[in-house]
């Protein structure tokens, strides 16, 4: 099945020692997107890939950071992880944009101790 | 900028009962309004979008432009939507937000 896969399902990580996240798709749609998604609240949008052009939310901290080095895969890069950063980080496709519909992996916890 | 919100964060209803979950957003400009929804233990997934007008699961929304209201419906609730329900907006235009409205929760009891 053509489906969404972020791997690790579960990460633990220190105050402070860089992390990364990883996505892939098998849907071949030219769009990734990566969510914050903390406890009790709405999915937030951090930036996205259209192709290889990357696009930051203008409130999305410099701490955060992505690469995707191709269609398939797309990763997040958290270089100083605070006690704030701890939540569900979703990692999402669509076709073109995101007015087409959108396509979710089943998230990564993120842990930070 | 564009915004969702979602009055309620929670909604009971008894199995049977119609529901109705709220949904404004400010926009300026047509935007796509969507429904995603989140099972227990599930990843979120589209429910229904504007543009298709179809009905999923029983559930229908029809978009007010000018009470900016995009309301998901559904006149005989079912245990299996209990749910978390978020609506969300996305622009036209490549390169626009899309942003996810808070969220509510439906809780249909027995």
């Amino acid at each position: 099945d053509a489906m969404v896969i972020q791997n690790p399902r579960y990460q633990v990580t220190q105050f402070g020692k860089p992390v990364t996240l990883s996505c892939s798709q098998t849907l071949n749609h030219n769009v990734m997107y990566w969510y914050q998604q903390k406890s009790s609240q709405a999915p937030k949008l951090l930036f996205h890939y259209y192709d290889k052009d990357f696009n930051n939310e203008a409130d999305t901290p410099d701490n955060f950071q992505s690469r995707r080095p191709n269609t398939s895969f797309c990763f997040l890069d958290i270089r100083s992880p605070g006690l704030g950063d701890a939540a569900m980080y979703l990692c999402a496709t669509s076709y073109t944009s995101s007015y087409n519909e959108q396509f979710f992996g089943p998230g990564t916890r993120l842990t930070v101790l | 900028a564009q915004r969702v919100t979602q009055p309620e964060k929670l909604l009971s209803v008894f199995k049977g009962a119609p529901v109705e979950l709220k949904c404004n957003y400010s926009y300026s400009g047509s935007p796509e309004l969507f429904w995603y929804v989140q099972y227990s233990r599930q990843r979120l997934q589209l429910l229904l979008r504007h543009i298709s007008r179809e009905s999923i699961k029983g559930f229908t929304a029809d978009l007010n432009k000018g009470e900016t209201s995009f309301h998901l419906k559904k006149p005989f609730a079912q245990e299996e939507d209990s749910a978390m329900y978020y609506c969300a907006l996305s622009g036209h235009n490549y390169g626009q937000n899309f942003v996810f409205g808070p969220g509510t929760r439906l809780s249909v009891l027995p």
